[in-house]
């Protein structure tokens, strides 16, 4: 079936530090691929998505491409601030059920 | 206006007692869901309803009943709470099936605790 791995967290940078989040996938056909972030106490909110290979998402300063050669959708900002401090998420739409499939999550913390 | 609303954001109950938990959106949607969130922050789906018809069911228990009285509001009923249900229910809206690509916009979560 279909599945997301992201890395494992927590993630401790600097502010004005560069952020990747991995992000892969396993599915069949051309899923739609997602991050959502979670603020503490808050639900999930979209940064970005991408519908189609070689598509990038871009949203707040950060970034992903659809890469489905290698099956991935990295997360990257090149300066990380305090306020990037959340949970987040990768996820993946591959059916016309709306099922969202979500990754495990990491914890991003960012310190003066 | 919030969006997608639920209520009541914090749950605290006993074991084997019945509850239920609300969720509105007023964005005009078609198709809502419930997600569970344990306490490692992983998600996943339980139910989703388009224009009021259970579309997804994923092998959760029957103790848990969603309720669509219309296509704005999703419910969801639990009947005979186990500890393993302590957990953050999250509703969520799409503007509908279609499209796959649809965002979902997410409720602030209920934060269910059973003693």
């Amino acid at each position: 079936g279909n599945s997301v791995t992201q890395m494992e967290g927590p993630v401790t940078l600097s502010e004005e530090a560069f952020l990747t989040i991995n992000c892969t996938y396993t599915a069949t056909g051309y899923p739609s691929l997602f991050w959502y972030v979670q603020y503490p106490g808050e639900g999930l909110q979209l940064l970005l998505k991408a519908t189609k290979a070689d598509d990038k998402g871009s949203n707040k300063g950060f970034e992903a491409t659809y890469r489905k050669e290698t099956t991935s959708f990295h997360l990257e900002k090149g300066s990380v601030q305090v306020s990037d401090s959340a949970v987040y998420f990768c996820a993946l739409s591959g059916s016309n059920t709306g099922k969202l499939i979500f990754g495990q999550g990491t914890t991003l913390q960012v310190k003066p | 206006d919030t969006a997608v609303s639920q209520t009541p954001k914090y749950l605290v109950t006993q074991m084997g007692n019945d509850k239920s938990i609300k969720c509105e959106q007023n964005l005009g949607h078609d198709t809502m869901y419930w997600y569970k969130q344990d306490s490692k922050k992983f998600l996943k789906i339980m139910f989703s309803y388009n224009n009021k018809e259970l579309i997804i069911n994923e092998t959760v228990p029957n103790r848990f009943s969603p309720k669509s009285p219309d296509k704005a509001h999703l419910n969801l009923h639990i009947n005979s709470l186990e500890l393993g249900d302590s957990a953050v229910y999250f509703c969520a809206s799409s503007q509908s099936l279609a499209a796959p690509y649809n965002e979902q916009f997410f409720g602030p979560g209920t934060r269910l605790t059973v003693l």
